[in-house]
């Protein structure tokens, strides 16, 4: 059964600060990688999403890695700012064919002025 | 452009109360979710429907019925509901023609079953 999870779950950087959020899952076989933006009391936002046959991709101040073979995934934010402060989720498809994304429990992010 | 829309936001409920929550996307796709999110557990996936007129069991099923009414529409019902049932209830759409295969989240809806 892939499992997910998410180190740290809780991070509180000043603002500026270039930091990184690790999302580790148990098995290899996927078909991609999703990050997620959760604001408290709200839905989730596509911020990344990274195909299988992928190294990584860019979103503006946004890097996300993944390595299939060892089970890892990173998601890079450079120059953090106050509006970056929310719950990082990644999901990991499983190649099941249908989509069926298992979740991390997330990293809360808090950047501080 | 709505995108993934939820109704109602927020319920309460009492323990063997029956409801329906709602849910439509805009953006014709064939494939949608429903999932949980309780505190310290993440999303969990409860029932998907892979296209119109299919719907197939997630990770945690038991208690929930669901109804794909038409391509647009997705319905979660708890017949009878309990107290574990207490949680953040999130309907999802995608569509695997696309080259991304993104999901896309609607805003939830809080249910308290007490």
């Amino acid at each position: 059964k892939q499992e997910v999870t998410q180190i740290p779950a809780a991070l509180s950087v000043p603002e500026g600060e270039n930091l990184v959020l690790n999302c580790s899952f148990t098995d290899s076989a996927i078909y991609n990688l999703q990050w997620f933006r959760q604001d408290p009391g709200k839905g989730l936002t596509s911020l990344l999403l990274i195909q299988s046959s992928q190294r990584e991709q860019t979103s503006g101040r946004l890097n996300a890695s993944l390595d299939k073979s060892s089970g890892r995934s990173t998601l890079y934010i450079a120059a953090s700012q106050p509006g970056d402060s929310a719950t990082y989720l990644c999901a990991v498809d499983p190649n099941t064919g249908f989509q069926k994304l298992v979740f991390g429990t997330g990293t809360r992010l808090l950047v501080s002025p | 452009n709505a995108g993934v829309t939820q109704t109602p936001k927020f319920q309460v409920l009492k323990t063997g109360q029956s409801m329906t929550l709602q849910c439509a996307q805009d953006m014709n796709h064939n494939s949608m979710y429903w999932y949980r999110q309780d505190p310290g557990m993440g999303l969990r996936l409860i029932y998907y429907s892979a296209s119109e007129g299919t719907t197939d069991k997630g990770e945690v099923p038991n208690g929930y019925n669901v109804s794909r009414l038409n391509k647009r529409e997705f319905s979660l019902r708890l017949e009878s509901a309990a107290p574990s049932q207490t949680s953040v209830y999130f309907c999802a759409s995608s569509e695997k023609a696309t080259s991304s295969y993104e999901q896309y989240f609607g805003p939830g809806t809080r249910l308290t079953v007490t």
